[in-house]
């Protein structure tokens, strides 16, 4: 079942601009993850938020991680053109076998 | 570290017929794998848990009679849709873990039933 929602579901930006996305999730937690995809293509995973967590950083990535409001937030820094993808929250109940509970995606279209 | 590959990356098939989809780990044992589908604009899906060595785990809604799941090593799981119809045409994705949480996804296939 999908428990994430992601807004905006598409956002369109200037590039250079700063691009925030937010996910929201229904049930607790392992950990959350963020992924993109290139159009018609496989995810790349981007970064991995632990549920102990609240912030964490990589290159101009931001990633928080509010567990109270069962909310995420992806902030990619200063965009550039080749950032144009969508981008999923996933989540992960437990730890172990478990698969990967992916939210609605937020289409990205950076600018030139 | 830490490649699945899943062949074919594009397919075209004719109503009525089968295809089969392979998802493998090249450098690490999957005893689980994950089968995920996707329609156009939409989000990742769920469809099954693979299992080495014991039945699949579908999902709700999920037909497991049509989507055949088999994973007979500990490195390969494979997707069978049978009797595909127009409507089975989507983008099947394969996602496996090699442990500490990273999970690593086949480079997806494309399935486009005529």
């Amino acid at each position: 079942s999908q428990q994430g929602e992601e807004d905006p579901q598409a956002l369109s930006i200037q590039e250079g601009e700063n691009a925030t996305m937010n996910c929201s999730y229904k049930t607790s937690i392992n950990n959350l993850q963020w992924y993109r995809q290139n159009s018609g293509r496989g995810l790349v995973h981007l970064i991995l938020i632990r549920s102990n967590e609240r912030e964490k950083h990589s290159g101009r990535l931001r990633v928080t991680l509010d567990t109270s409001k069962k909310s995420s937030s992806l902030l990619i820094t200063a965009s550039r053109a080749a950032d144009t993808a969508s981008y999923f929250c996933a989540t992960l109940r437990v730890s172990g076998n478990t698969p990967l509970v992916f939210g609605k995606g937020t289409r990205l279209s950076v600018i030139a | 570290g830490a490649v699945v590959s899943q062949h074919p990356s594009r397919v075209i098939c004719k109503s009525g017929t089968s295809v089969k989809i392979e998802c493998r780990s090249l450098d690490f044992q999957a005893t689980t794998m994950f089968w995920y589908r996707q329609f156009p604009k939409q989000s990742l899906m769920l469809m099954a848990t693979s299992n080495e060595g014991s039945k699949a785990t579908y999902e709700q809604g999920v037909e497991k009679d049509k989507f055949l799941i088999n994973h007979a090593s500990l490195t390969l799981s494979t997707l069978t849709v049978t009797s595909a119809h127009p409507e089975d045409s989507s983008f099947y994705i394969c996602s496996a873990t090699p442990g500490n949480y990273g999970y690593t996804f086949g480079s997806g296939t494309r399935l486009t039933v005529v």
